[in-house]
């Protein structure tokens, strides 16, 4: 069976500050992973991926995750926040050759002006 | 460029009521197709996913069922609801293993 779990219910940091949001993930063999932002009453937007490759990833918006296979883990990064990427944020790995995502319960972040 | 929509956007059904969610993708052929649940504004909930026309895989047993009655169309319904019902339905599609990609969701309250 494959999990995520997301350490943090909240994040709060001010503008202009880096942002963290932690990911671990649980899967039988190479996993993928993924971020997924949410704004309120809208459907998830995807961020960025990683399958294989360079354990940094760059995604939309100035997001940024990197893998680490020895923690299993798969946290999310942007350098300078900004009040707009205040939403929640969910993280999802699947197995390879797997149709189905196992989501995190989300972390909320909010970014303060 | 691939689209989903879903619709309606908004629903207000009370207890006993049929139901049925429509979602379409557009841009692309064969998807896989999934319909989720979302309560309380946190975690999914896979309920149903689909690899082809007349497909579906339940996740959860439930007064929910899916059907696929073309091969971008994909359509949740219930025959009488339930107050647990109530919740945020998101439709994503995806080819294969790869990214799975979001509709904007339709908010459902049973009363």
């Amino acid at each position: 069976a494959q999990s995520v779990a997301q350490p943090e219910d909240q994040v709060n940091v001010a503008e202009g500050n880096p942002l963290t949001v932690k990911c671990t993930y649980s899967v039988s063999g190479n996993p993928y992973l993924f971020w997924y932002v949410q704004y309120p009453n809208r459907g998830l937007q995807f961020l960025l991926k990683y399958i294989t490759g360079d354990n940094l990833v760059k995604g939309s918006y100035g997001f940024e995750a990197e893998f680490n296979k020895s923690q299993t883990s798969f946290h999310l990064k942007k350098p300078s926040a900004l009040v707009s990427d205040s939403a929640l944020y969910f993280c999802a790995v699947r197995a390879v050759n797997d149709y189905k995502l196992s989501f995190g319960a989300g972390t909320t972040v909010t970014v303060r002006a | 460029s691939q689209t989903i929509h879903q619709w309606p956007a908004t629903l207000v059904q009370p207890v006993g009521s049929p139901l049925s969610l429509e979602c379409t993708v557009e841009g692309t052929s064969n998807p896989n197709l999934y319909w989720y649940r979302q309560a309380a504004g946190r975690g999914l909930q896979l309920l149903f996913y689909s690899v082809g026309i007349g497909q579906i895989s339940s996740e959860v047993p439930q007064n929910l069922s899916a059907s696929r009655p073309q091969d971008r169309q994909f359509i949740l319904s219930s025959k009488k609801l339930l107050l647990s019902d109530s919740g945020f339905y998101l439709c994503a599609w995806g080819r294969g293993s790869d990214t799975q990609y979001f509709g904007p969701g339709t908010r459902l309250t049973v009363l």
